[in-house]
């Protein structure tokens, strides 16, 4: 029954190691998005897909790469973390440009 | 720019009420109110679309003046459950925004029995 699911829950990795976070939606919408949420609860959206095309590309460093294989999927691959990269990345969805479903987060803590 | 809420922090007793205010230097095309619990995702409450909008869900309710690029959530009665974290996400005017919303710094409201 979860809507926006995302993995995995908890990363911790070292410097220069490159990962990957998983994310799927099963309400049918047709836009989903990764967000950075940092230590002081500040939300930055990152990217964004609309039927699997980029539609937003904040700016954010060129390590940060998404791909969304389908509509209901878009993942997100990090190269050579950084310590700055520490954050909580949620993924969220949504019909079109209304309200956004949040999946739980991913914590990612580099170290 | 990110819009900016006010107060930062509020807390209440059981039963009182608040009001959070988000303003924006930029003409806007939506207002979005989130509510996100210590450790949790953030939660949907509403979405205002229009200048002068305001809705209601149960005791909590926001109204949105496009002209002043300012939107309030009033919270009336507030329970327990209503502690966390809002946040409010502005879309700006212009039809080129695609949904990216730009969120606040966030207001911390506390409920105490």
């Amino acid at each position: 029954d979860t809507a926006v699911s995302q993995t995995p829950k908890y990363l911790v990795t070292q410097m220069g190691n490159d990962k990957s976070i998983k994310c799927e939606q099963n309400l049918g919408h047709d836009t989903m998005y990764w967000y950075k949420q940092d230590s002081k609860k500040f939300l930055k959206i990152m990217f964004s897909y609309n039927n699997k095309e980029l539609i937003i590309n904040e700016t954010v460093p060129n390590r940060f790469s998404p791909k969304s294989p389908d509509k209901a999927h878009l993942n997100l691959h990090i190269n050579s973390l950084e310590l700055g990269d520490s954050a909580v990345y949620f993924c969220a969805s949504s019909r079109h440009t209304g309200e956004q479903y949040f999946g739980p987060g991913t914590r990612l803590t580099v170290t | 720019q990110q819009p900016v809420q006010s107060p930062q922090a509020v807390i209440l007793r059981e039963g009182e009420d608040a009001v959070i205010n988000c303003s924006s230097s930029k003409a806007l095309y939506s207002v979005h109110w989130y509510r996100q619990k210590h450790g949790e995702a953030p939660v949907f409450l509403m979405i205002l679309l229009k200048g002068g909008e305001q809705k209601g869900h149960e005791k909590i309710s926001a109204s949105f003046n496009e002209k002043k690029q300012q939107s309030s959530l009033y919270l009336t009665a507030s329970q327990l459950s209503y502690s966390g974290t809002y946040f409010c996400g502005t879309e700006d005017a212009g039809g080129t925004s695609y949904g990216k919303l730009t969120f606040g710094q966030g207001t911390i409201l506390t409920v105490h029995p």
